[in-house]
């Protein structure tokens, strides 16, 4: 069955520093792929996301690109800061029929020092 | 607030009895998922409904566990003889349609503790 892979946190990084989450996926054919962020006490909400090989997905200074040859979607920022503090899921979306249904990775906590 | 919306947002229950959650999804969306997320783990899926049908339903989801979208609007989860193991968030999320790039929009989800 599909399933997702994030590198193991937590991660703490000082403000301003360069951050990598590795993520690598398996799954029959080529899902849509997404990073979701998790605020305390609140949902989850779309970071960003990529459709096909090669889309690099980017939003609030985050970025990942769906590489199909390694099967990954590693998310990026080249300057985190405080309010960056969250904890991030890696998923992939099924493709149809069930299309919609995500597969989620464990979650990586960030904390951003100051 | 168009958004996803669940409730109640805590469930505190003794084990034994039973609990009902509702979802309001974003009114176009025809597809609606639960999911259901322990501590330091990723959601895990639970079911789905394309408007009113109950398309798939996880392993996860034992016969304690029923869930009805009988207008193909609101959405409940009905957990009975709850156990300690049922303490978790229970999300709620809608899409529209079936694509596979189509966007999830979750709840804040229900935050059950069974003592």
């Amino acid at each position: 069955g599909d399933s997702v892979t994030q590198m193991e946190g937590p991660v703490t990084l000082s403000e301003e520093a360069f951050l990598t989450i590795n993520c690598t996926y398996t799954a029959t054919g080529y899902p849509s792929l997404f990073w979701y962020v998790q605020y305390p006490g609140e949902g989850l909400q779309l970071l960003l996301k990529a459709t096909k090989a090669d889309d690099k997905g980017s939003n609030k200074g985050f970025e990942a690109t769906y590489r199909k040859e390694t099967t990954s979607f590693h998310l990026e920022k080249g300057s985190v800061q405080v309010s960056d503090s969250a904890v991030y899921f890696c998923a992939l979306s099924a493709l149809y029929p069930n299309a919609g249904k995500s597969t989620f990775g464990d979650g990586t906590t960030l904390t951003v020092k100051p | 607030d168009t958004g996803v919306s669940q409730n109640p947002r805590h469930k505190i229950t003794k084990r034994g009895q039973n609990v009902t959650f509702r979802c309001d999804p974003i009114s176009e969306h025809n597809r609606l998922y639960w999911y259901r997320q322990t501590l330091g783990q990723g959601p895990e899926f639970l079911t789905y409904f394309q408007n009113e049908a109950q398309l798939e339903k996880s392993r996860l989801l034992s016969d304690r566990f029923s869930a009805e979208r009988p207008k193909g609007s609101f959405s409940t989860l009905e957990i009975q003889r709850t156990e300690q193991g049922d303490s978790a968030m229970y999300l709620c999320a809608s899409s529209r349609g079936g694509q596979a790039n189509t966007e999830a929009f979750f709840g804040q989800g229900t935050r059950l503790t069974v003592v």
